[in-house]
């Protein structure tokens, strides 16, 4: 079984603000970790990614990830939002190995940047 | 390299009707999953396709059915519209290496059931 929980389902900060979206998941076998950006109306696009190996991750866009086993956590940061960063950002898990596919999606943060 | 294509964008139907909805992977995956997406919500998982198979299913009802041809491309299904199937309907593409893959998602589809 796996789930992920977002804290915060809107998050607002001023531009050159720190951004910091919460993830924390349960996975029953080690997990896959991911964030996805979606732009009003649009698709989602892939910000990064924690397979295996370092547990900080970059991403595009200036955003990073730490996973961090002991708190169950995949928090996403980024030192100075941009106005172009507003958008609503999704953290997945899938759990490793067996024959589980699918990913699980939090409830998603809207992020708000102001001027 | 394209990537994930999906058509149609948007579309309308009456409850009751049935829907088709196809989506064209990236160039090289061989994987297309699709998943739901309600207003507000993050997007739920359907099923995924593999070597022309049902590889997983989510929970959702027989309602829901998908295929896949032989060039990896794939449709989704949806009989007997109910005004709950309205949402935003997303295919994503992914090849499996070493026991990872990674999804990448299309532009969606929007559904709209009145």
């Amino acid at each position: 079984a796996q789930s992920v929980t977002q804290l915060g389902s809107h998050l607002s900060v001023s531009e050159g603000a720190l951004v910091l979206l919460r993830c924390n998941y349960s996975s029953s076998v080690p997990p896959y970790l991911f964030w996805y950006v979606q732009y009003p109306n649009q698709g989602l696009q892939l910000l990064l990614k924690y397979t295996t190996g370092a547990t900080l991750v970059k991403g595009i866009n200036g955003f990073e990830a730490e996973f961090k086993k002991s708190e169950t956590s995949f928090h996403l940061t980024k030192p100075s939002a941009h106005m172009s960063d507003a958008a609503e950002y999704f953290c997945a898990v899938r759990g490793s190995g067996g024959s589980n596919y699918k990913l699980t999606f939090g409830k998603g943060t809207l992020l708000t940047v102001n001027p | 390299d394209a990537g994930v294509t999906q058509s149609p964008t948007h579309l309308i139907k009456t409850r009751g009707q049935q829907v088709t909805l196809r989506c064209s992977p990236k160039s090289g995956h061989d994987t297309v999953s699709w998943y739901q997406q309600a207003l507000g919500q993050g997007p739920q998982f359907i099923f995924q396709y593999y070597e022309e198979e049902e590889r997983q299913r989510g929970n959702f009802p027989d309602r829901f059915s998908g295929h896949q041809y032989p060039n990896y491309s794939s449709e989704l299904n949806v009989n007997a519209l109910l005004l709950g199937d309205s949402a935003l309907y997303l295919c994503a593409s992914s090849f499996l290496e070493g026991g990872q893959d990674t999804q990448y998602f299309g532009p969606g589809t929007r559904l709209t059931v009145l």
